[in-house]
């Protein structure tokens, strides 16, 4: 099946820096790319969605200037976290949409974790 | 707009037992459902997917679910459980025609016993 990979795979950074988090589809192009987060012990929300060559889409209560999303080529989309909290700590999941038309298939990637002290 | 009820949140089991995870949505229009499996500190693998035809559909790992519309219910079924199956699995649906903006459950923690 198609792959989709994140880079890192978990990150630590102090508080007030920026983090970058990439995702990349491997084998496939991907014009839609979503960024969910997910809570220790929680569901995932997605946080936006990421379209190659437009701006992204942000879902209700995410703030865009916080979460930045680049989706700069067919496979690759990066979420930078800008000024990160500790309450921004969390695992963040890409997935890539592949397809032509309905219905399409979502491919996740394997997650980072990131830790903000 | 859609939702996923899981009204389990943690499910012990014994070893090769069997196990039924359920799910419930709700949507005032035709969904897609799916149910995902996470292990410990990984990302999302499909078990297997609902989009039309047959409302049994069997998925990898020997696990199937099937899809009552009139009861707006995709339960997950396994008729034989194995350590291995520990994790956690998440019901999702998706409407049709959203770009595949997949709405999630809150998850159920299946924890098998020897």
């Amino acid at each position: 099946g198609a792959v989709v990979s994140q880079h890192p795979s978990w990150v630590i950074c102090k508080s007030g820096t920026s983090v970058k988090i990439e995702c990349r589809s491997l084998d496939f192009q991907a014009t839609t790319m979503f960024w969910y987060r997910q809570f220790p012990k929680k569901s995932l929300m997605l946080m936006a969605t990421s379209n190659e060559g437009s701006k992204a889409t942000y879902e209700q209560g995410v703030e865009k200037d916080k979460f930045l999303i680049n989706h700069a080529s067919l496979t690759l989309s990066t979420l930078t976290v800008t000024s990160a909290h500790p309450e921004d700590s969390s695992f963040y999941i890409c997935s890539a949409l592949i397809g032509l038309a309905e219905p399409y298939e979502q491919y996740f990637g394997p997650g980072t974790r990131l830790t903000v002290t | 707009a859609q939702s996923v009820t899981q009204l389990d949140s943690q499910v012990p089991v014994f070893e090769e037992a069997p196990v039924e995870l359920r799910c419930n949505y709700s949507s005032s229009v035709s969904v897609y459902l799916f149910w995902y499996v996470q292990y410990p500190n990984q990302g999302l693998q499909l078990l297997l997917k609902y989009l039309s035809g047959s409302t049994l559909v069997k998925g990898i790992n020997g696990f199937e679910a099937e899809f009552n519309k009139s009861q707006t219910s995709f339960h997950l079924r396994k008729p034989s459980v194995h350590i291995s199956d520990t994790a956690e699995y998440f019901c999702a649906v998706s409407r049709y025609s959203s770009a595949s903006k997949i709405i999630f459950g809150s998850g159920t923690r299946l924890s098998i016993r020897p």
